[in-house]
C-alpha cells in the first residue's frame, strides 16, 4: 500500500513549456486534490475532484488542467508555464467527499525559469 | 468568501511549555476543521480533527478547541518536545467538498 505517490519530485521548466505532474492513490479514494505551497501563503487548493470524470476548480485554477479518467490517477497539466507557477505542488486524496483525512503525496518543487 | 486566518505565523517555546496556534474561519456552515503538522522538506499529515458537534478533542499532548459562535478554532499542545518543531496548518470546509487552509504557523522548541 503505497499510499499516494507524485512524480516528479523536481522539475525545471523554462517559461513557456508544458508538462504534466502525475499523482496515483492506491487507497480507492473517491476524492483527490491538488493544492500549491507558496512561502506564506499555505496551502491553496488548485482543482479537485470528488470521483472519476467530476472535476471542479478550486481557489487557483488558471493556468492549470486536470482530468480524472480514473479512481487511482489525478494528474495536473500546465499549459504554457509561467514564473508565478514556480511552487512546491502536493497532490492529496481522501475518503468521501473530501471532509475526513487528507493524504498527501511527498510533493513536487517545480520553478519556472 | 471563503476565508481562514491563522495567527501567529512564527512561535518560539521553551520545551516543557504549552503553545497554542489560533484560526478563524469566515462561513458560518463550516463543520470541519483539521490540523496539520508539516516537518522540514516533508509532507503535510493530518494531527487531529474536530467537527462541529463537539467543543473539544483531545489525543495525549494535543488538544484542539472550537467556538462555533466566535467561528474561531485552536491548537493546543502541552509539554512541548523538540520534535513538536514544525509548521503547523489549520483549514476549514467551505461546502462539502472545499478544503482551505490556513496561512501557517512555524513553531520551534527551544531546548
Amino acid at each position: 500500500n503505497a499510499g499516494v505517490t507524485q512524480t516528479p519530485k523536481f522539475q525545471v521548466l523554462k517559461t513557456g513549456q508544458s508538462m504534466t505532474l502525475q499523482c496515483a492513490q492506491d487507497m480507492n479514494h473517491e476524492y483527490m486534490s491538488w493544492y500549491r505551497q507558496d512561502p506564506g501563503m499555505g496551502l491553496r487548493l488548485i482543482h479537485y475532484s470528488v470521483g472519476a470524470g467530476i472535476t471542479d476548480q478550486g481557489e487557483v485554477p488558471n493556468g492549470y488542467n486536470v482530468s480524472r479518467s480514473t479512481t487511482e490517477d489525478f494528474p495536473l497539466r500546465l499549459l504554457s508555464a509561467a514564473p508565478s507557477q514556480t511552487s512546491v505542488y502536493f497532490c492529496a486524496s481522501s475518503y468521501g467527499q473530501g471532509l475526513g483525512e487528507a493524504f498527501f503525496g511527498q510533493g513536487t518543487r517545480l520553478t519556472v525559469v | 468568501g471563503e476565508n481562514v486566518e491563522q495567527h501567529p505565523s512564527t512561535l518560539s517555546v521553551q520545551e516543557g511549555d504549552s503553545a497554542v496556534i489560533k484560526c478563524t474561519y469566515s462561513d458560518s456552515a463550516s463543520n470541519y476543521f483539521p490540523w496539520y503538522k508539516q516537518e522540514l522538506g516533508k509532507r503535510p499529515q493530518l494531527i487531529i480533527d474536530i467537527r462541529s458537534n463537539v467543543g473539544e478533542k483531545k489525543d495525549q499532548r494535543i488538544a484542539v478547541t472550537l467556538n462555533k459562535t466566535a467561528k474561531h478554532f485552536s491548537l493546543h499542545i502541552t509539554e512541548t518536545q523538540p520534535e513538536d518543531s514544525a509548521v503547523y496548518f489549520c483549514a476549514a470546509n467551505f461546502g462539502n467538498e472545499k478544503l482551505t487552509f490556513g496561512t501557517g504557523t512555524r513553531l520551534t522548541i527551544i531546548p
